[in-house]
C-alpha cells in the first residue's frame, strides 16, 4: 500500500482564494482524520469520519473550512474565503479503527499571503 | 516533553548514546498511547505503541515506559544515531462524547551531535 497520499505537497495563494486540499486514506481505513499544524499550536485535529460520515468536526475553525468524504478513497478540506493565518500544514490521517494508531500523510504546506 | 507554544523542549544528544524523551499525559482514563517520530518537511509516523494493562513494551531500539500512577509516558531510544534526529509526539487515546480519540503532546525535539 502507498499509505495515506495526499496533494497538492505545496500550496501558495493570495488572501481570499479558495484552497482545497485533498486527501486519499490507506485502502480498507474506515477513519479519516484531518489536522492542522502550526509552531504555535501543535498538532489540532479538525475533523474526522468514520465510513464516510463526519462524526466529530469540533476543530473547525470556522465557517470558511468545510470538509468532505464523498467515497470511502477520497476526502477533501476546503478553506474559502482563506487567510493568511491559515497558513501551517495540513494531514490528513486514516485509521483501522476507533482509537487506533493513525497513518499519516505527507502534509500539504499551505501559504496564504 | 510539552510544547509550550513557539518553543519546543529539544533533548541533546551524543550520537551513540542513549535517549530518554519524556511525556505527561493528562487523561487518567486514557488506555492506548503511541509515540510518533516527525521528521523535517514528513508527517508523523509510527514508532511504537503501549496499552494500559501494561508498563513497558520493546521494539528495535526502543522502548516504551508507562507510569500511571503519575500519568507519565518515556520512550528510550537506545545508541542513538543521526537518523533518530527528529520531532518526537507522544499520543494518547480515549474515550469521550465524540468516541475514542487521539490526543497530541506538544512534541519534543531530538538532536543527535555525530
Amino acid at each position: 500500500d502507498a499509505g495515506v497520499i495526499q496533494s497538492p505537497r505545496h500550496e501558495v495563494t493570495e488572501m481570499g482564494q479558495e484552497v482545497t486540499l485533498r486527501c486519499k486514506p490507506i485502502s480498507g481505513h474506515d477513519y479519516l482524520f484531518w489536522y492542522r499544524q502550526t509552531m504555535m499550536r501543535g498538532l489540532e485535529l479538525l475533523i474526522y469520519f468514520n465510513n464516510n460520515v463526519p462524526i466529530d468536526d469540533s476543530g473547525m475553525p470556522e465557517d470558511r473550512f468545510s470538509a468532505k468524504m464523498p467515497n470511502a478513497s477520497f476526502s477533501t478540506l476546503k478553506i474559502q474565503p482563506s487567510e493568511p493565518r491559515d497558513s501551517a500544514v495540513y494531514f490528513c490521517a486514516s485509521s483501522s479503527g476507533s482509537g487506533e494508531k493513525l497513518f499519516f500523510g505527507s502534509g500539504t504546506q499551505l501559504s496564504v499571503l | 516533553g510539552e510544547s509550550v507554544g513557539l518553543h519546543l523542549p529539544t533533548l541533546s544528544v551524543q550520537e551513540g548514546d542513549n535517549s530518554i524523551i519524556n511525556c505527561a499525559y493528562s487523561n487518567s482514563a486514557s488506555d492506548y498511547f503511541i509515540w510518533y517520530k516527525q521528521e523535517s518537511g514528513k508527517g508523523p509516523q509510527f514508532i511504537i505503541d503501549i496499552r494500559s494493562n501494561m508498563d513497558k513494551r520493546q521494539g528495535q531500539r526502543v522502548t516504551v515506559l508507562l507510569n500511571k500512577t503519575v500519568k507519565h509516558l518515556s520512550l528510550q531510544i537506545a545508541a542513538t544515531q543521526p537518523g533518530d534526529s527528529a520531532v518526537y509526539f507522544c499520543a494518547e487515546n480515549f474515550y469521550n462524547n465524540a468516541g475514542n480519540m487521539l490526543t497530541f503532546g506538544g512534541g519534543t525535539r531530538l538532536m543527535v551531535k555525530p
